[in-house]
């Protein structure tokens, strides 16, 4: 099993749709949680952190399931900017290591 | 703009070629990371240094050489290189450290974007 999966996409969808993306990890003993985002021919940057409790920053919204190992990332209203990949990233043993999804490719279209 | 530079942007060698890639920093952390980035796979970590000192290695081959000499500067010398080598290598910097602060954010810079012939 990968250490970190995500459905590749693409997910192609127009502009003010709603739209949410699914990961799990497979270690259950990680401890932070991050989604970066990465344009075409761009590096990554961080998009956000995962708190336990859900956290939300404009219209994007994350959320953590340590139960089920599942971390999730609803982004409302979308913008044509918002077209890039996704990248779920943990942080197994909280060191500097980070491990990251393969990424869920997003198009939006007008 | 990130405050992490690479060099060079692109660079295409044979595979008897030595080369080497340049990171530098400008945000004063103290970790510093090696990643490959292939189509269609996620990013593979090869090397960090935390605080001058490699704490990782990720069985990476040894015709990749990492070389820190000091916080801010990072190298990835290349020699006799394979054509499955291609790829986006991306050098990150974090306020890490070997106290397990993993909850820092890695920026990362621009890649430089390999091809081996």
């Amino acid at each position: 099993r990968k250490e970190v999966e995500q459905d590749p996409g693409p997910f192609n969808v127009p502009e003010g749709a709603t739209v949410a993306f699914n990961c799990t990890y497979s270690n259950s003993a990680s401890q932070s949680f991050f989604w970066y985002r990465q344009d075409c021919r761009k590096e990554p940057k961080l998009l956000m952190s995962v708190y336990s409790s859900g956290n939300e920053d404009g219209r994007f919204t994350a959320q953590l399931n340590r139960a089920s190992q599942y971390i999730s990332l609803l982004i409302r209203d979308s913008k044509l900017s918002d077209s890039a990949t996704y990248l779920c990233v943990v942080n197994p043993r909280n060191t500097d290591k980070l491990i990251f999804g393969t990424g869920t490719r997003l198009q939006v279209f007008p | 703009e990130t405050g992490v530079t690479q060099t060079p942007r692109h660079l295409v060698m044979g595979m008897t070629n030595k080369k080497s890639l340049k990171c530098e920093q400008h945000l004063g952390h103290n970790a510093m990371y090696w990643y490959k980035q292939s189509a269609k796979k996620p990013l593979e970590l090869m090397f960090v240094y935390s605080l001058e000192e490699r704490v990782e290695n990720n069985s990476v081959p040894s015709r990749f050489s990492p070389e820190c000499p000091n916080s801010s500067h990072l190298f990835l010398h290349l020699h006799t290189l394979q054509p499955e080598d291609s790829a986006l290598y991306l050098c990150a910097s974090s306020q890490g450290g070997a106290g397990g602060q993993g909850n820092n954010e890695q920026f990362f810079g621009p890649g430089t974007r390999l091809t081996v012939l």
